[in-house]
């Protein structure tokens, strides 16, 4: 099995501060076949990136994904009060797996 | 627009079983893998469960192998979950996902219901 480890667990910002979320693979990731959702309370998460850079239909360009092998990044380029959220990444190059999540939270 | 309703959750006792239900619309269900994913108050997302667009291949977890049962209903726009003797660690909230893209299987999700939590309580 797969074990994602996301860093930090939570992460306090101001709106319109840049976020660096990371999330690190225990073995390499086959064709970075990687995720990363955002979930709110009481919601269901939401698909924002997939191959490890590729955003989802509808998702702004403030998201971007990085990353290969065993390191990925999620950047918010600038936090919208609506960003504030649960950000999770999860590989499908095998038996999928997620990481635990980092909270983004108001400054 | 696509939507996904879980249903079935509840309080159930140890030892007993449950049929979770996920009705979907606003897309063909036919020709998308659906799978389920669930998560434990204040932990994160387990992946459980996939059934082809088909209905005739499933996969598991292995943490639920020989206990859960994914099935669909193409007729019935709806694809369910059977789990047996129940256990303290499945009280969860259980969400329906769909797969991107048709007849293909890559296991990430771009739609995902509002879940149903189960409480497995005595």
């Amino acid at each position: 099995e797969i074990v994602l480890t996301q860093s930090p667990g939570t992460l306090s910002l101001s709106p319109g501060e840049r976020a660096t979320l990371s999330c690190r693979a225990s073995q390499s990731v086959r064709d970075n076949y990687l995720a990363w959702y955002q979930q709110k309370p009481g919601q269901g998460p939401r698909l924002l990136i997939y191959a490890a850079s590729s955003r989802a239909t509808g998702v702004p360009d403030r998201f971007s994904g990085s990353g290969s092998g065993t390191d990925f990044t999620l950047t918010i380029s600038s936090l919208e009060p609506e960003d504030f959220a649960v950000y999770s990444c999860q590989q499908y190059g095998a038996s999928p797996t997620f990481g635990q999540g980092t909270k983004v939270e108001i400054k | 627009q696509v939507q996904l309703v879980e249903s079935g959750g509840g309080v159930v006792q140890p030892g007993r079983s449950l049929r979770l239900s996920c009705a979907a619309s606003g897309f063909i269900f036919s020709n998308y893998g659906m799978h389920w994913v669930r998560q434990a108050p204040g932990k994160g997302l387990e992946w459980l469960a996939v059934v082809s667009y088909g209905g005739k291949t499933q996969y598991y977890a292995d943490s639920v192998k020989g206990r859960f049962t994914i099935s669909r209903d193409n007729s019935k726009n709806t694809m369910y979950l059977q789990i047996n003797s129940l256990r303290d660690e499945d009280s969860a909230t259980y969400y329906c996902a769909k797969e991107p893209y048709t007849y293909t299987s890559d296991w990430y999700w771009d739609y995902w219901g509002q879940g149903t939590l189960v409480t497995v309580s005595s």
